[in-house]
Formats: structure tokens, sequence, C-alpha cells
């Protein structure tokens, strides 16, 4: 168990849909950071926080949207969902937002499917 | 554009066999290089990392094989074990403060068979 903790485990919706993903970091951590996984494209970087300020973006949508609350937790919103947003959404933590030398510690992940 | 290279896809080794997962990159400005380890249901989780510093880098079983001038690393698993299958992801990241992100390859569902 990494510490990390992620709601819901598994949502389906349906297109055109908003959803939104949550995530609690370790204790402690100050940085969280959010990734799509898909089959074909692997795990995908989309976007960290770094204690409620955003630090660096990925290869995320403009339908997609996050923010880190003041107790550090955070969610993900998905909307306008499309088929191809189907994933499994996970969320990471680290304690000082330095991906080049710290370690992550991912969620169990939430399952998205959109049909 | 896909910045790690990782192969291959998918590979089934005998119980106490070795196996072998190769990396490759193109930014030189990659200089932290993990190995993640996802089983079905969970989230990676960080297995080995190494940076360029040293060529291997060695934890119990997993080691690290890192060839700066090629730009390429392995994750060499001994004596593998049924419990080792797996997804294995490698990843690299930049550790210039603003321009730190993990960069994933595309994974390899590891089958260790008795």
């Amino acid at each position: 168990d990494s510490g990390v903790t992620q709601t819901p485990k598994h949502l389906i919706t349906a297109t055109g849909q908003r959803v939104t993903l949550r995530c609690s970091p370790r204790s402690g951590d100050l940085s969280v950071y959010w990734y799509q996984q898909s089959l074909d494209q692997g795990l995908q970087f989309l976007i960290q926080y770094y204690n409620g300020e955003e630090r660096a973006k990925g290869n995320i949508l403009e339908r997609f949207s996050a923010q880190q609350f003041p107790d550090l937790h955070s969610e993900l919103n998905l909307s306008s969902l499309e088929l191809g947003d189907s994933a499994l959404y996970f969320c990471a933590s680290s304690p000082s937002g330095r991906p080049g030398r710290e370690t992550q510690y991912f969620g169990p992940g939430t399952r998205l499917l959109v049909l | 554009q896909q910045q790690v290279k990782q192969s291959p896809q998918s590979l089934i080794v005998q119980k106490g066999g070795i196996s072998i997962i190769n990396c490759a990159y193109e930014n030189t400005a990659f200089d932290y290089f993990p190995w993640y380890q996802q089983f079905p249901g969970k989230g990676p989780a960080l297995l080995i990392a190494i940076r360029p510093d040293v060529s291997e880098k060695k934890e119990g079983r997993f080691t690290i094989s890192f060839n700066k001038s090629a730009k390429q690393f392995s994750l060499h698993i001994m004596d593998s074990q049924p419990g080792d299958s797996a997804t294995y992801f490698c990843a690299a990241s930049p550790q210039h403060f603003g321009n730190e992100k993990l960069t994933f390859g595309t994974g390899t569902r590891l089958t260790i068979i008795p």
C-alpha cells in the first residue's frame, strides 16, 4: 500500500458527461501528479501540482482540468467525455515535487469507462 | 513524440532464467532513470533507479545497466521467479528544476513460467 488513495475505483459514464476523480497524497507529500494509462499510449503524464500551485503540465487536454486544495488533496475534472477518454487514471505523490530526484508513489488508480 | 522507447512489448522467461528489458532515449537532458513495476489492478511502484554517473546499479536480483554514449539502459532480473510476473516500465526525467517530468516507456509485460 503506497499511502496514496484514489476514489472512485471504477467509473462508468456516457459520452459528453463530466466526472471528477479524487486523490489524497501520502501524509507529508506536497506534490501530486496525474497520469493517464491506456493500452496503446502507456503511462502519460498529465499535470503536477505542488502545495496548491500548478508546477508542470504534460499532455493534458483542454477538456481536462485539475486543482490541489489547501489540505493537499487533488481533483482531476474530465469534461465533454469521449470514448477515447476511457483509461486508467493514476495519481501519484512525492515529498517535494522533484520527479527527477525522488520517488513518486502511485495510487491504485481510477478506471474510467466512457460508453 | 515517444522519447523513451522500450522493448520488448512482452516477454516470457522460464523460472530461474534472466529477464532483460531494454530502453532507449533521445533527450540528452535526461539524467534520472527509474524502473517501475506494476501488478494487475495496482499502481506502478518504484523498483530501482539509476543516475548517469554510474554504469550499473544492483539491488538484489534486479540490476540496471546504463550506457550513456548509446543513450540506452536496461533492466536485468536474475533468477526470475513467478512472483516477478508484472508489467515493467522504464522512465526518464531531467533533474533540472522546472523541467522535471517523468517520461515513461510503453511497458513490457513479463511472464515467468515454471
